[in-house]
C-alpha cells in the first residue's frame, strides 16, 4: 500500500525567508497530492494541491512541485510571515482515492 | 453549505463510560472519514465510508471502537468502554470521491477520558 514520509518534522525559519517541506511516496499509481495547513487548535485545511499530470503549481507565496520519477513532492513558501506558523501535512491518494498522510511538519516563523 | 459539522466539540467522560461522537458531512459528498489526532501518533485514519458503506476499518484500534453511517447525512463513532488512552481530537472529514478529492474537515471533537 501507499506510504508517505514527510521531512523535516520541525522547521524554524526567519520571517521573510523561504521554507521548504518535502514528502516522498511509495505508490507510483498515486495521482493526487494535497497539502493541508493546521493552525493550533484548528482543523486541517487544504492550501494547495497538485495532480500527477503537472510538475508545478503556484498560488501567491505558495508553490508545490512534483517529481513523479523520484516519487517526491515539495511545498515551498516564500517570504514567510508569522501567520504561516502551523503544522503542515502532505498526503497522497492510494488506488481507492483514500488519502495517506505524512506525519506533519511544524513550521515556526521567527520574528 | 455549513461544512462538516461535528458534535460535541468537547467531551469529558470517565473511564468505562460509552462515548458517541457525531458527524454530518457536506451534502453531496459520498466519502466520509473518521480521524484521530494525538501528539504522539499524529493524524490517524480510523475508518473510511464510501456511499455509506465501510470500506476500510483497518485503522480502528480495537473492538471498543465502532462506527456507523446509517444514511448519507449522518455518521457516529462510538467508544465503549472508553479508556484514558482514547483521549485525543477526533476529526470527521468528507469528500467527493472520483472528482474533487479534497477532504473537508469538521472542527473536531476533543475527547478527554479521566
Amino acid at each position: 500500500g501507499e506510504n508517505v514520509e514527510q521531512h523535516p518534522s520541525t522547521l524554524s525559519v526567519q520571517e521573510g525567508d523561504s521554507a521548504v517541506i518535502k514528502c516522498t511516496y511509495s505508490d507510483s499509481a498515486s495521482n493526487y497530492f494535497p497539502w493541508y495547513k493546521q493552525e493550533l487548535g484548528k482543523r486541517p485545511q487544504l492550501i494547495i494541491d497538485i495532480r500527477s499530470n503537472v510538475g508545478e503549481k503556484k498560488d501567491q507565496r505558495i508553490a508545490v512541485t512534483l517529481n513523479k520519477t523520484a516519487k517526491h513532492f515539495s511545498l515551498h513558501i516564500t517570504e514567510t510571515q508569522p501567520e504561516d506558523s502551523a503544522v503542515y501535512f502532505c498526503a497522497a491518494t492510494d488506488s481507492n482515492y483514500q488519502l495517506i498522510w505524512g506525519a506533519g511538519t511544524k513550521l515556526i516563523i521567527k520574528p | 453549505d455549513a461544512g462538516v459539522i461535528q458534535s460535541p466539540r468537547h467531551e469529558v467522560t470517565e473511564m468505562g463510560q460509552e462515548v458517541t461522537l457525531r458527524c454530518k458531512p457536506i451534502s453531496g459528498h459520498n466519502s466520509l472519514f473518521w480521524y484521530r489526532q494525538t501528539m504522539m501518533r499524529g493524524l490517524e485514519l480510523l475508518i473510511y465510508f464510501n456511499n455509506n458503506v465501510p470500506i476500510d476499518d483497518s485503522g480502528m484500534p480495537e473492538d471498543r471502537f465502532s462506527a456507523k453511517m446509517p444514511n448519507a447525512s449522518f455518521s457516529t463513532l462510538k467508544i465503549q468502554p472508553s479508556e484514558p488512552r482514547d483521549s485525543a481530537v477526533y476529526f470527521c472529514a468528507s469528500s467527493y470521491q472520483g472528482r474533487d478529492t479534497e477532504a473537508f474537515f469538521g472542527q473536531g471533537t476533543r475527547l478527554t477520558v479521566v
